[in-house]
């Protein structure tokens, strides 16, 4: 996975609760996505980050924060999960801007009951 | 809304036929162009990109681009079971020097049986 990781792989969480999830990459790639996938929507942009401390939203971003303050790591933060964020997260990396082909962490998949 | 569009299959095909995989968006800027191959509960996978008209080979895969006709396809010739997987058409969508996005199609299924 280009040398990506992402953390946890695996979560379960209520209503209302703040989850964050950690995005790694060990490949000093400068932008960073995140991006959810659900059955019938495909891959949708979250938020991207361009470089440390700056990020932009993607088509999705309502509900969601995000916040990169070294290279290497990107968090993703749902504030106070909702049921409709019930979805597996994938963090994608790259060396630049969007002509440039992304790189895909394993994934987490997130259950919110 | 910049679109890409893809069919969602599932496309079925024997074990060593040419599989053809079709992807059209809508932004006539987009100047780079992916296919990734996902796995069922995989994460997807690079496989192909293309920036100019034409043709580009990699071993079993061939990418074609037409950007007048604003469609992107994917051939596998000599496809096998191992094959089967969700093809995701990708295509940017430019936003400035430091910006821009991938647009992902929803992902064609294909099935090779042997």
């Amino acid at each position: 996975d280009a040398g990506i990781t992402q953390s946890p792989r695996h979560k379960v969480t209520e209503t209302g609760t703040p989850v964050t999830l950690r995005c790694h990459q060990t490949e000093n790639h400068r932008y960073m996505y995140w991006y959810r996938q659900d059955p019938g929507h495909g891959l949708r942009l979250i938020h991207y980050s361009y470089g440390v401390k700056d990020t932009d939203k993607g088509e999705v971003s309502d509900g969601y924060s995000v916040s990169r303050s070294k290279t290497e790591d990107f968090l993703l933060t749902l504030e106070s999960a909702t049921s409709s964020q019930t979805s597996v997260y994938f963090c994608a990396i790259a060396p630049g801007p969007s002509s440039y082909e992304q790189y895909f962490g394993p994934g987490t998949r997130l259950t919110v009951t | 809304q910049k679109e890409v569009e893809q069919n969602s299959g599932p496309l079925s095909v024997p074990e060593g036929a040419i599989a053809s995989l079709n992807c059209t968006y809508s932004d006539r800027g987009s100047q780079s162009f992916f296919w990734y191959r996902q796995y069922s509960g995989k994460s997807p996978e690079l496989i192909m990109f293309i920036y100019s008209n034409g043709d580009k080979e990699d071993g079993r895969f061939t990418a074609q681009l037409n950007k007048a006709s604003q469609y992107v396809s994917l051939l596998i010739r000599d496809s096998q079971p191992s094959d089967s997987a969700t093809y995701l058409c990708a295509v940017n969508s430019y936003g400035g020097s430091n910006t821009g996005k991938l647009i992902f199609g929803q992902g064609t299924t294909l099935q090779v049986k042997p």
